[in-house]
């Protein structure tokens, strides 16, 4: 089955604790994003990725970092330095000409 | 400034009943409209991907988009109790892969 996997699917940390999301796809996409939203909002975009080993910020990038290896892969680490990290975490890929993304399932994070 | 706008709802319709969602946005770059449903707890779902103005319709879902006024619509037919989810406009302006901005979604409940 092609898709999006996200893990994991819950996720607690404790404040001063670096914890990072992995996001997988095996739909030959070029481009990867990472979304965060909170309770009743909108998507707000983190980062994204257009191609292997190069990323972009996106609205809301303070207190996160990403990297992109691998085509496949886009990992999203949520650092100390950001505030507020308690959110639900989306993931999404997309071909890199036509930008229909599709996401994956989800990672909620709670910080404790 | 907010670029694209819904109405948060809930709204709430019997079954069988022709649903209208919609949004506004301020971009006037914005060319690409997208809108997607979102079961709680899960990842959004692509239901609509449109280009430029004008209608497209797949199944029982019509997107409208009219440009000069930046309104953005999705009609659903023979609503079913199944269609209850949050459901999201987004908006782009082209170019290749590049992040999405999002509405708040509007909460929609079908009543048997």
């Amino acid at each position: 089955d092609g898709g999006i996997t996200q893990s994991p699917k819950y996720l607690f940390r404790k404040e001063g604790q670096n914890v990072t999301l992995s996001c997988e796809q095996n739909l030959n996409h070029d481009a990867m994003y990472w979304y965060r939203q909170d309770p009743g909002q909108g998507l707000r975009l983190i980062y994204y990725s257009q191609i292997v080993n190069d990323f972009q910020k996106g609205d809301i990038a303070e207190g996160y970092s990403v990297s992109r290896e691998k085509k496949e892969s886009f990992p999203l680490t949520v650092t100390s330095a950001q505030k507020n990290p308690t959110a639900f975490y989306l993931c999404a890929s997309s071909p890199r000409t036509v930008n229909e993304q599709f996401f994956g399932p989800g990672t909620r994070l709670t910080v404790l | 400034q907010k670029e694209v706008e819904q109405d948060p709802g809930p709204l709430s319709v019997p079954e069988g009943a022709i649903v209208s969602l919609n949004c506004t946005y301020s971009n006037s770059a914005f060319q690409y409209f997208m809108w997607y449903r979102q079961y709680s707890r899960k990842g959004p779902e692509l239901l609509m991907y449109t280009y430029s103005s004008g209608n497209k319709e797949d199944g029982r879902f019509t997107a409208q988009v009219d440009k000069s006024s930046k309104y953005i619509s999705l009609f659903i037919r023979d609503s079913q109790p199944s269609d209850s989810a949050t459901y999201l406009c987004a908006s782009y302006s082209g170019g290749g892969a590049d992040g999405l901005t999002f509405g708040k979604g509007t909460h929609l409940i079908i009543q048997p």
